[in-house]
C-alpha cells in the first residue's frame, strides 16, 4: 500500500538554527511527486516545496530544501535559519503515478523558540 | 486575486441534520478535492472531482455527498448518516496531471450541537 510516514510528532529548534523534518514513503511507482505543506494554527495549508521522482537535483525554495534520497525512499525537509514564524504543523504528501490525489502523512509539529 | 474560498468558517450541526459546506475556486482548475482533518491527524480524502459532472469517492466517503455542476464549485454535504462529523474540512483544487501543487482554502470547522 502507498503510504507516507512522518515519525516525529514534534520537534523543537532554536531561532536561526537549521532543522530537518523526516518523511519516508512507500510506493512501487517509478514516477511520483513529493510535496511539503505548512499548516499554521489558523488552519490553511501552505505549499512549500515539490520534488519529482525523476528530478536529479534536490529541490530548493528559499530557506526550504528537500533532501531527496530515492533509494531510501526518503524526502526530508530542511529549514535553514529558523524563524519564530516557522512554528506550525508540517505535512509531507505524495502524488502517486497517474493520479491527481495526494496521500498525506500525519505531520510534525515544529516549535521555534527564541 | 485567484484562490479558493470556503464558507462558512465555522458551522454547527444538530443531530439528524444535513449541512452543506461551500467551496469555490477561480483558479480555472479542473480538479477539486475535499479532505477531513481530525485533531493531531493528517488529511484524509473524502471525495474528489477531476471534471464537471463527475466525482469519485476517496478513502472516507461514507456519510458525505458532493456535486460538481460547475467547474468553479464543489460543495460538500455532511449527511445525518455521518455519525462523527466534528472535524476540520479543507477544500483544494489543482491542475490535472501536473507537478503543480494542490491549492487549499482556509477550511471550515464543523461541530455538533
Amino acid at each position: 500500500a502507498q503510504k507516507i510516514t512522518q515519525t516525529q510528532p514534534g520537534m523543537f529548534v532554536q531561532e536561526k538554527e537549521a532543522v530537518t523534518l523526516d518523511c519516508t514513503y512507500d510506493t512501487s511507482d517509478q514516477s511520483y511527486g513529493l510535496f511539503w505543506y505548512k499548516q499554521p494554527s489558523s488552519g490553511e495549508m501552505i505549499f512549500l516545496i515539490y520534488q519529482g521522482s525523476y528530478d536529479e537535483q534536490n529541490a530548493t525554495e528559499g530557506r526550504y530544501s528537500l533532501n531527496f534520497q530515492k533509494a531510501r525512499k526518503s524526502a526530508n525537509l530542511v529549514i535553514s535559519a529558523s524563524q519564530l514564524g516557522d512554528s506550525a504543523m508540517y505535512f509531507c504528501a505524495m502524488r502517486p503515478y497517474n493520479t491527481d490525489k495526494l496521500i498525506f502523512g500525519t505531520g510534525t509539529r515544529l516549535q521555534v523558540f527564541p | 486575486d485567484g484562490g479558493i474560498t470556503q464558507s462558512p468558517k465555522y458551522l454547527f450541526r444538530k443531530e439528524g441534520q444535513n449541512v452543506t459546506l461551500s467551496c469555490e475556486q477561480n483558479l480555472n482548475h479542473d480538479a477539486m478535492y475535499w479532505y477531513r482533518q481530525d485533531p493531531g491527524q493528517g488529511l484524509r480524502l473524502i471525495y474528489y472531482s477531476q471534471i464537471v459532472n463527475d466525482f469519485q469517492k476517496g478513502d472516507i466517503a461514507e456519510g458525505y455527498s458532493v456535486s460538481r455542476e460547475k467547474k468553479e464549485s464543489f460543495p460538500l454535504t455532511v449527511t445525518s448518516a455521518q455519525k462523527n462529523p466534528t472535524a476540520f474540512y479543507l477544500c483544494a483544487s489543482s491542475m490535472r496531471y501536473s507537478n503543480q501543487p494542490q491549492h487549499f482554502g482556509d477550511g471550515t470547522r464543523l461541530s455538533i450541537l
